[in-house]
């Protein structure tokens, strides 16, 4: 059983570029969740997508965007970088009806200068 | 607005000893309760649960306390072990959100 891949693992980017970072789910999940983890705190929601449409929102700007893929990978965009997006970026997999389970990839550590 | 508050950053113990890792909320619409646990350049994982009907759940050495009326809970592991040195992260959701609300975590650290 394959776990939650995401890639790249390190990303450097400059301010006002943007990034586009992938998630592979867990075999057999159907549920994609993103979180931002800044430096000394906890994982943050971004948002959650089921069936390839957003099914839930945290409090992010609309330049954080998603998709989902048939196949239940997903990616998140980000837009018009600043500073304070530098974080680690975890995606997460879940069955559905159990989603407060969720699944960890390793995540994408995202700098930007 | 913090609504899980994990107050210590860290937390030293001795292999074999009883560890406590304490987390508070403040919103009453959680219902569901998780620990997780993460070690360094890998994501958090999934350690236990507890939902707020229950005020106990017990996992091998891993056992969670829940009190709704001070809205507290805490993730007891006896007896500690090296390798359970981590961040641990306590979160919760509630109603038909199944977005999680983490804590900042506690690092953990079991000395041999």
């Amino acid at each position: 059983e394959t776990g939650v891949t995401q890639s790249p693992t390190h990303l450097i980017k400059t301010r006002g570029q943007q990034v586009t970072l992938r998630c592979s789910s867990q075999s057999g999940h159907n549920t994609v969740s993103w979180y931002q983890q800044a430096l000394g705190q906890g994982p943050q929601f971004i948002f959650q997508y089921y069936r390839e449409e957003e099914n839930g929102r945290g409090n992010f700007p609309p330049r954080f965007s998603g998709l989902q893929f048939p196949n239940y990978s997903s990616e998140l965009n980000v837009n018009a970088l600043e500073l304070d997006d530098s974080a680690l970026y975890l995606c997460a997999s879940s069955p559905r009806g159990g989603e407060e389970k969720l699944f960890f990839g390793s995540g994408t550590q995202l700098s930007v200068l | 607005d913090q609504q899980v508050k994990q107050n210590s950053p860290s937390l030293s113990v001795q292999e074999g000893r009883i560890s406590i890792l304490n987390c508070d909320y403040t919103n009453s619409m959680f219902d569901y309760f998780l620990w997780y646990k993460k070690y360094p350049a890998e994501g958090p994982t999934f350690l236990i649960s507890i939902s707020s009907i229950k005020d106990k759940n017990e996992d091998g050495r891993f056992t969670v306390f829940l009190n709704k009326s001070a809205k507290h809970l805490s993730l007891h592991i006896v007896p500690s072990q090296p390798g359970d040195s981590a961040v641990y992260f306590c979160a919760a959701c509630g109603g038909s959100n199944y977005k999680l609300t983490f804590g900042k975590g506690t690092l953990l650290t079991v000395n041999p």
